[in-house]
């Protein structure tokens, strides 16, 4: 079964770009895996951020954007909020599977 | 906006079944367009999905809990439900259900709140 893998952790400063990666284990990712990225806070559901790799809900800030990075789906956050401070979640479909990474926790500090 | 919200029991003894129903409202599940899934998340952890359910009854699993899951739909009351059979303390965790919007591209949008079900005897 696919394995998806995330950074564990990232720390960024407010106002700063940080980058996310989601990687496969069965190779690289395309846009047949439809990445999709999601965030969640503390004691919260998970929210959806990113589908079908760059394509934004219309509720996402416009400081998250989403692409395919050196064989890995990609989310990028610039111009960084305090309220970004949460745990991000990347699933990749495939074969019929979803899969989700581990997460990322991201700190903003 | 379409909203989903699990119901069911929050502890569960250990080798019993694990039942868990998701409400929709503001949006039909017979409306098409759509599969419902369940997901967990062990406590502390991350995401696995579980499965979805299509509303005419099609359904996919993940290969680790295809053995042991069952999700089914109840159109006139506009659920969907998930089954676990013979749960361990390995099956604690927060179930979410999730709608996905399929077409051109598919993707999760919406969540429920989640509930926590424990094993334990």
């Amino acid at each position: 079964q696919t394995v998806v893998t995330q950074e564990p952790s990232l720390t960024v400063s407010p106002g700063g770009t940080v980058t996310l990666t989601c990687a496969s284990s069965t190779g690289a990712v395309t846009s047949s895996n439809s990445p999709n990225w999601f965030q969640q806070k503390p004691g919260q559901a998970p929210r959806a951020l990113i589908y079908n790799t760059s394509n934004k809900h219309s509720w996402t800030p416009a400081r998250f954007s989403g692409s395919l990075l050196g064989g890995k789906a990609a989310l990028t956050l610039s111009g960084v909020q305090p309220e970004d401070e949460a745990d991000y979640f990347c699933l990749l479909y495939s074969s019929g599977a979803r899969v989700f990474g581990g997460g990322t926790k991201l700190t903003v500090l | 906006q379409v909203q989903l919200q699990e119901s069911g029991p929050g502890l569960v003894k250990p080798s019993q079944t694990l039942s868990l129903t998701c409400t929709v409202s503001d949006g039909s599940i017979s409306s098409g367009g759509y599969y419902w899934n369940w997901i967990r998340q062990h406590p502390g952890k991350g995401l696995e999905w579980i499965g979805y359910i299509y509303y005419r009854g099609t359904t996919y699993y993940n290969p680790s809990l295809r053995s042991r899951v069952a999700i089914s739909v109840d159109t006139s009351k506009n659920q969907f439900s998930l089954r676990l059979t013979s749960v361990t303390a390995a099956d604690t965790a927060f179930y979410y259900c999730a709608r996905e919007t399929l077409g051109v591209v598919t993707n999760f949008d919406y969540w429920g709140q989640g509930t926590l079900v424990t094993v334990s005897s």
